[in-house]
């Protein structure tokens, strides 16, 4: 089945250490998302591309970057993670900007 | 700046009854998008039901439907024949055509056997 895929579904690191998550999927889709939700919150949308064309919203923390290689993958860098980054982090995609959004699983991330 | 309210924090429904959520919004949009999103608990989020604001007819989805009225800026749900696999968190969500997705805050829904 066509799907989004997030690995791994949790990820421990420690305070300061790098960290990198993963997104691929198979529907093909122009558009990739990432999200972070704390805990009983609503998602908040970090950046995302169009294409090879880089978004990032305007309040996202220099700490946070993101990679597309190719259509199917995208990464999300945290490169100092503090605690306050600890959250479930969720990959989308549509194919256009004014379609509808699919969901994967979400990474857990702890931060010790 | 769009924003989306869902008064209800949670909500709770006895099994095989009906339940409505909350959504309301504020535009200047007269063409947009309204969504209801299903989050259970460790799962991913899931599209339950998805809105044109330009259609009049309220969309439905099997046992899920909407209750859209444009003038007022409101979207609610209703869940029809409550089952236990219902119970999760609910996000209702708005996005203006080439502009990205403004969720609210959430409604618990809590399903009682």
């Amino acid at each position: 089945d066509a799907m989004v895929i997030q690995n791994p579904r949790y990820q421990v690191t420690q305070f300061g250490k790098p960290v990198t998550l993963s997104c691929s999927q198979t529907l093909n889709h122009n558009v990739m998302y990432w999200y972070q939700q704390k805990s009983s919150q609503a998602p908040k949308l970090l950046f995302h591309y169009y294409d090879k064309d880089f978004n990032n919203e305007a309040d996202t923390p220099d700490n946070f970057q993101s990679r597309r290689p190719n259509t199917s993958f995208c990464f999300l860098d945290i490169r100092s993670p503090g605690l306050g980054d600890a959250a479930m982090y969720l990959c989308a995609t549509s194919r256009e900007l004014a379609e509808t959004q699919y969901f994967g699983p979400g990474t857990r991330l702890l931060v010790l | 700046a769009q924003t989306v309210t869902q008064s209800q924090p949670e909500m709770s429904v006895q099994e095989a009854e009906t339940v409505t959520l909350s959504c309301t919004y504020d535009t200047s949009e007269s063409d947009y998008y309204l969504f209801w999103y299903k989050q259970p608990p460790s799962r991913q989020m899931i599209l339950v039901i998805r809105q044109e604001a330009y259609k009049q007819q309220n969309a439905t989805e099997n046992r899920f439907s909407v209750n859209f009225q444009k003038a007022a800026k409101s979207f609610s749900l209703k869940i029809s024949d409550s089952q236990l696999g219902d119970a999760a968190m609910y996000f209702c969500a708005y996005r203006a055509p080439w502009d990205m997705l403004t969720f609210g805050g959430g409604t618990r829904l809590m399903v009682k056997p």
